[in-house]
């Protein structure tokens, strides 16, 4: 069965200070993946998707970055955290018409 | 632009008490419509919609698609204070990425 990791679980970071988050699936190839960021109590913003190695589109400008260095590795990243970049981010894979999420990571940046 | 529009935003009744949230959604190739439970972390399925008008059941949750209005209702019946949650609706159209559209959710509260 498939299974998505994503570690920190929850992290509170300085402001301007370096973030990697990072996700991996298992029991799966070649997935489509994606980044989330959602606000306290709302909905999801898609930040990243990727198709494959290497293949990152982003979806709205910011302070974000991602990578996706293996087939079921996917790396969101910052040089320098703004206080805006706090909220819960998930990572996301997909199977046909689902999408299924990882536990999240809870970021907080002071 | 493909959207899709939950109400209400939020809401809070009473133990027992029946509830439906709305989706409504525009986008160009509609392919399915998904409705998520998220607790305290990530969201957990609770159904898939293809066709309108067949409605998918489980325990005290239904729901309905109507293609030609368009939109999809989420019913719970007899709520349990364990319902309360954030319930998010989603639209994946047809499109080559996955890339499914969510709406801001419905915060529902159960009060004992």
């Amino acid at each position: 069965s498939q299974t998505i990791h994503q570690w920190p679980a929850t992290l509170v970071q300085p402001v301007g200070s370096p973030l990697s988050l990072e996700c991996t699936v298992e029991g799966t190839s070649n997935p489509n993946l994606y980044w989330y960021r959602q606000a306290a109590g709302r909905g999801l913003q898609l930040l990243f998707y990727s198709v494959g190695i290497g293949q990152i589109s982003s979806e709205v400008p910011q302070n974000l970055s991602a990578s996706r260095p293996q087939d079921r590795q996917f790396i969101l990243s910052s040089k320098k955290l703004l206080l805006s970049d706090s909220g819960f981010y998930l990572c996301a894979w997909s199977r046909r018409n689902e999408q299924f999420f990882g536990p999240g990571t809870r970021l907080t940046v002071l | 632009e493909d959207k899709v529009v939950q109400s209400p935003l939020s809401l809070v009744v009473h133990e027992g008490d029946t509830v439906t949230l709305n989706c409504s959604y525009e986008v160009t190739n509609f392919r399915s419509l998904l409705w998520y439970k998220q607790e305290k972390k990530a969201p957990t399925f609770l159904f898939m919609l293809t066709s309108s008008g067949i409605e998918k059941k489980s325990g005290r949750l239904s729901s309905i698609l109507d293609k030609k209005e368009p939109f999809s209702i989420l019913n719970i019946t007899a709520t349990q204070t364990g319902d309360s949650a954030i319930y998010l609706c989603a639209v994946n159209p047809m499109n080559r990425d996955d890339k499914i559209i969510f709406g801001k959710g419905t915060r529902l509260h159960i009060l004992p």
